[in-house]
C-alpha cells in the first residue's frame, strides 16, 4: 500500500519561500507522476502542479507557474514543493498525491497546514 | 482555461434518498472527469474516475455519468457515511476542481 506524508514548516513568513517534502513509502516513485494540491481553510480544493519522478516533465497550473518549484529525488523516494514569494493568501493545507497517468490522484498524503504571516 | 462549475454547493438529504451531483464545464472535456469524497480533517479519497469508472473499493452505490460539459455523480441510496463533500476534478490538460458541493443530513 503507497502511503505518503507531508512535512515541512507549519509556518511561513510573508514573502519567503514555502517549502514543503512528501516522503513516499510502500513504492517508488520512479515511473509515477506525483503532484501538489492544496486547500484554504473553508475553501475548494486548489491543484498547483505535478511532476514525473526525476523532474523532466512537469505541469502547473498558470495561477502559479512563475513562483513554484515542484521535483522528485528518486534516491530519496520523495518529491518536494517550493512556492517563492509566499503571501497570506498561500495559508493553506497542502496536499500531495501520486498522479495516475490517466489524470487522477489515487494516493495521498494527510495534508499539512501551512500559515503564511508576518 | 477550463472552468468547472459544480450545482448546487449544498445539498440536504435523508439516508436511503437518491442524490445526484452535476458537473459542468465550460468547454467539451471528452471524459475527462473525476470525482472525489472529502471529509472533514481529510484528503480527498478518489471515487470516480473517467467519468463512470469506480475506483477499487468504492459501493456500488456511487455512479457517474456524462460527456462533453456536464457530469453527474449519483448516490443510489445515501448511507449515514456518505455525508461529506464532494469534488469534481478536470484531468486534462489541467486538473482543476469544482468549487465543492456539501451534502448534509436533513
Amino acid at each position: 500500500q503507497v502511503q505518503l506524508q507531508e512535512s515541512g514548516p507549519g509556518l511561513v513568513k510573508v514573502s519567503e519561500t514555502l517549502s514543503l517534502t512528501c516522503s513516499v513509502s510502500g513504492g517508488s516513485i520512479s515511473g509515477y507522476y506525483w503532484g501538489w494540491i492544496r486547500q484554504p481553510p473553508g475553501k475548494e480544493l486548489e491543484y498547483i502542479g505535478y511532476v514525473h519522478d526525476t523532474g523532466n516533465t512537469n505541469h502547473f497550473n498558470p495561477s502559479f507557474t512563475s513562483r513554484v518549484t515542484i521535483s522528485g529525488d528518486t534516491s530519496r523516494n520523495r518529491f518536494s514543493l517550493r512556492l517563492n514569494s509566499a503571501t497570506a493568501a498561500d495559508t493553506a493545507v497542502y496536499y500531495c498525491a501520486r498522479l495516475d497517468k490517466r489524470g487522477f490522484y489515487d494516493y495521498w498524503g494527510q495534508g499539512t497546514l501551512v500559515t503564511v504571516s508576518s | 482555461d477550463i472552468q468547472m462549475t459544480q450545482s448546487p454547493p449544498s445539498l440536504s438529504a435523508s439516508v436511503g434518498d437518491r442524490v445526484t451531483i452535476t458537473c459542468r464545464a465550460s468547454q467539451n472535456i471528452n471524459i475527462y472527469l473525476n470525482w472525489y469524497q472529502q471529509k472533514p480533517g481529510k484528503a480527498p479519497k478518489l471515487l470516480i474516475y473517467l467519468t463512470s469508472t469506480l475506483q477499487s473499493g468504492v459501493p456500488s452505490r456511487f455512479s457517474g455519468s456524462g460527456s462533453g460539459t456536464d457530469f453527474t455523480l449519483t448516490i443510489s441510496s445515501l448511507q449515514p457515511d456518505d455525508f461529506a463533500t464532494y469534488y469534481c476534478q478536470l484531468s486534462y490538460p489541467t486538473h482543476t476542481f469544482g468549487q465543492g458541493t456539501k451534502l448534509e443530513i436533513k
